[in-house]
C-alpha cells in the first residue's frame, strides 16, 4: 500500500522569502504521479503542481517548483517570493498510474507573515 | 480545468437524519469522486462514481451509509445517512481533468451533526 508522509505540521515564512515543504512517500509502483494541492481557509482544494515519476526534470509553475528525488522517494515543494495569499494548508498527494485514486499526506499549514 | 459546484455549502443537521449533497460540473466527465475531510485531517476517498454503473467504495465506507447517484456525466449526489456527530466533516467531490491525471475539486460541503 502507498503512504504519503508530511513531517512538518506547520511552517511559517516572511513575505517575499522562500520556503520549502517536505513530502516523502512509499510505493512499490514504478509509474505514478505526485501532486501538491493548496487548501486556503475557503477550503477550496487547488492543484498547485504535478510531477510525473518518469520525468527527471522537476516541474515548475511560476513561483512554485518541486525537488523530485525518485530514488529517495522525496517530493518537496519550494515556494519562492512568498505572498500573503500563499497562506494555506498544503497537501502532498500520490496517484499510481491507471488508478485515479489520490492518496493524501496529512498536510502542512503554511503561514506567510508580512 | 473544470468548474465544479456543490450544494449545500454548509449545513447543520440533527442526529439520525440524512443529507444529500449535490455536485455539478460544467463539462462532461467520466469519473467523479467523493472525499471526506474530518476536522483538522487530510482527505480520504469515500467512493468513485461512474455514470451508468454502481459506485465503487473504499474500505471502511459502505453504500448503506453513503449512497451515491450518478445519473449523467455532469452530476452526482452523495447522501450521508442516519448521521451521527462523527459524520461532521467537509465532503468534497472531484473530477478528473482532460490531462487524465489531475483531479479538480469542488468547494466542499461543511456538515455539522448535532
Amino acid at each position: 500500500a502507498q503512504t504519503v508522509t508530511q513531517s512538518q505540521p506547520e511552517m511559517s515564512v516572511q513575505e517575499a522569502e522562500t520556503v520549502t515543504l517536505s513530502c516523502t512517500y512509499d510505493t512499490s509502483e514504478s509509474n505514478y504521479y505526485l501532486f501538491w494541492y493548496k487548501q486556503p481557509p475557503s477550503r477550496q482544494m487547488i492543484l498547485v503542481i504535478r510531477q510525473e515519476a518518469y520525468k527527471q526534470q522537476n516541474a515548475t509553475e511560476n513561483r512554485f517548483s518541486v525537488n523530485f528525488q525518485k530514488a529517495a522517494k522525496s517530493f518537496s515543494l519550494k515556494i519562492s517570493d512568498s505572498q500573503l495569499g500563499d497562506t494555506a494548508m498544503y497537501f502532498c498527494a500520490f496517484m499510481a498510474y491507471n488508478t485515479d485514486k489520490l492518496i493524501f499526506g496529512t498536510g502542512t499549514r503554511l503561514q506567510v507573515f508580512p | 480545468s473544470a468548474v465544479i459546484s456543490q450544494k449545500p455549502s454548509r449545513d447543520i443537521c440533527q442526529r439520525g437524519t440524512s443529507l444529500t449533497i449535490q455536485c455539478q460540473v460544467d463539462s462532461q466527465v467520466t469519473m467523479m469522486f467523493w472525499y471526506r475531510q474530518q476536522p483538522g485531517q487530510s482527505l480520504t476517498l469515500i467512493a468513485t462514481a461512474n455514470q451508468g454503473s454502481e459506485a465503487t467504495y473504499e474500505s471502511g465506507f459502505v453504500i448503506d451509509k453513503f449512497p451515491i447517484s450518478r445519473p449523467n456525466l455532469t452530476f452526482s449526489t452523495l447522501t450521508v445517512s442516519n448521521m451521527s456527530p462523527e459524520d461532521s466533516s467537509i465532503y468534497l467531490c472531484s473530477v478528473v481533468g482532460t490531462g487524465y491525471s489531475e483531479q479538480y475539486f469542488g468547494p466542499g460541503t461543511r456538515l455539522t451533526v448535532t
